[in-house]
């Protein structure tokens, strides 16, 4: 069974600078995706980023970026010029590329903005 | 613009009592997912549904909830009789599964989640 591991449940950062959260994950398969998503406290899901396993090349949504090993099976989250509103709870996630479409979830990184 | 919708928002109740939350999946979308988010056990998947059928539930337990599709556009998920330990947050999310021959690559398809309802059980 495929699990997903973030071992930082809390942390802070200084606005304007940057942080990475750490995810990684175990699956005996070799094509799947990977996910962050954002839960801010209004509670709505939102998705940062996706990479897809096959692509080498990491993938980058504007201040957000990640480091994708696949053979160290780890996927961290870069958020550069952090903003007060990225203050949220940060879910790392797996999903299989097989017809089972269910979404495995971290346990999150609570991340804190400092002004 | 679309987007999940989700009913109630929150709901407070009694032990014992009947729970029924309501999930409207987009329009055109062909699956569907309940999840549950505790702060001990995160977001678990409960069941999820592919047009109407139901594809897994291994994640719910079987003697109190129970999860349904009555036509495309509403899925429910019950809970008789409530627990304190039921209090979460459940979350509802509906995407497009395309045909999949397993020759190929599959298009992604992205989950979207509804505002989720926070259940708390008294």
């Amino acid at each position: 069974a495929q699990t997903v591991t973030q071992s930082q449940p809390e942390m802070s950062v200084q606005e304007a600078e940057t942080v990475t959260l750490s995810c990684t994950y175990d699956t005996s398969e070799s094509d799947y995706y990977l996910f962050w998503y954002k839960q801010p406290p209004s509670r709505q899901m939102i998705l940062v980023i996706r990479q897809e396993a096959y692509k080498q090349q990491n993938a980058t949504e504007n201040r957000f970026s990640v480091n994708f090993q696949k053979a160290a099976k780890s996927f961290s989250l870069k958020i550069s010029d952090s903003q007060l509103g990225d203050a949220a709870m940060y879910f790392c996630a797996y999903r299989t590329m097989n017809r089972d479409d269910k979404i495995i979830f971290g346990k999150g990184t609570r991340l804190h903005i400092l002004p | 613009d679309a987007r999940v919708t989700q009913t109630p928002r929150d709901k407070v109740t009694e032990m014992g009592q009947e729970v029924t939350m309501r999930c409207q999946p987009i329009l055109g979308h062909n699956t569907v997912f309940w999840y549950r988010q505790t702060m001990m056990q995160g977001l678990e998947l409960l069941a999820y549904f592919r047009n109407r059928a139901p594809l897994d539930d291994s994640g719910m337990p079987k003697d109190r909830f129970s999860a349904e599709m009555p036509d495309a556009t509403l899925a429910t998920l019950k809970i008789q009789p409530s627990e304190p330990r039921d209090s979460a947050v459940y979350f509802c999310a509906s995407g497009l599964a395309r045909p999949y021959s397993g020759r190929e690559k599959r298009t992604y398809n992205e989950q979207f989640f509804g505002p989720g309802t926070r259940l708390t059980v008294l």
